[in-house]
């Protein structure tokens, strides 16, 4: 069965430096794979998305992230970090086994970016 | 602007009462989703639904129920048989037929039993 795992419930980071959100991926086939934020008491909001073909793969807001099959791994980053970052992030993985393209999330990394 | 419409943001039940969540979407998508969030847990797929007069359960449909009667509605009702039923409540929806698997989500809806 697919499953993503984000291994860090929290993680911290001053304005200005790099950011990493980590994520770790299970799939039986080819993987779909995406990155949300969610803002509080908010909806989440699609980042970005890992189909096919580049490995580094940019989205809204600045972030990217980077696949990488060896390592099954699918890490959210950002060069600079700003305050307004700071939200809960969901890494997800589309479940091939229905139709629906139905996805699995991770538990969430909340992101702080302090001043 | 095409979106996603959840309502009530914010709804308070008594125990042994049911209550409906109404999730209204004008992207004219095919599949419709309700997940649920608690503290820590992510989110956990409920019921969804890839075409009208259909619908699936999903990992924790005991205690919910759903219709999909019309492409723009799925509404979600809590039922007294759902045990710890505060929390938050995402609808989403994608198209169908379509191999991006990208969700759009409504800005949920909280529960809290009294």
């Amino acid at each position: 069965a697919q499953s993503v795992a984000q291994p860090e419930d929290q993680v911290n980071v001053a304005e200005g430096n790099p950011l990493t959100v980590k994520c770790t991926y299970s799939v039986s086939g080819n993987p779909y794979l995406f990155w949300y934020v969610q803002y509080p008491n908010r909806g989440l909001q699609f980042l970005l998305k890992y189909i096919t073909g580049d490995n580094l793969v940019k989205g809204s807001y600045g972030f990217e992230a980077e696949f990488n099959k060896s390592q099954t791994s699918f890490h959210l980053k950002k060069p600079s970090a700003l305050v307004s970052d700071s939200a809960l992030y969901f890494c997800a993985v589309r479940d091939d086994g229905y139709s629906s393209y139905k996805l699995i999330f991770g538990s969430g990394t909340r992101l702080l970016v302090r001043p | 602007d095409g979106g996603i419409t959840q309502s009530p943001k914010y709804l308070f039940r008594k125990e042994g009462q049911n209550v409906t969540l109404s999730c209204e979407q004008n992207l004219n998508h095919d599949a419709m989703y309700w997940y649920r969030q608690d503290p820590g847990q992510g989110l956990r797929l409920i019921y969804y639904s890839q075409i009208v007069n259909d619908f699936q359960k999903g990992d924790i449909a005991e205690g919910y129920s759903v219709s999909r009667e019309k492409k723009e509605s799925f509404p979600l009702t809590v039922t007294s048989a759902q045990k710890n039923p505060t929390a938050f409540y995402l609808c989403a929806s994608s198209m169908q037929g379509a191999n991006t698997g990208e969700l759009f989500f409504g800005e949920g809806s909280r529960l809290t039993v009294l």
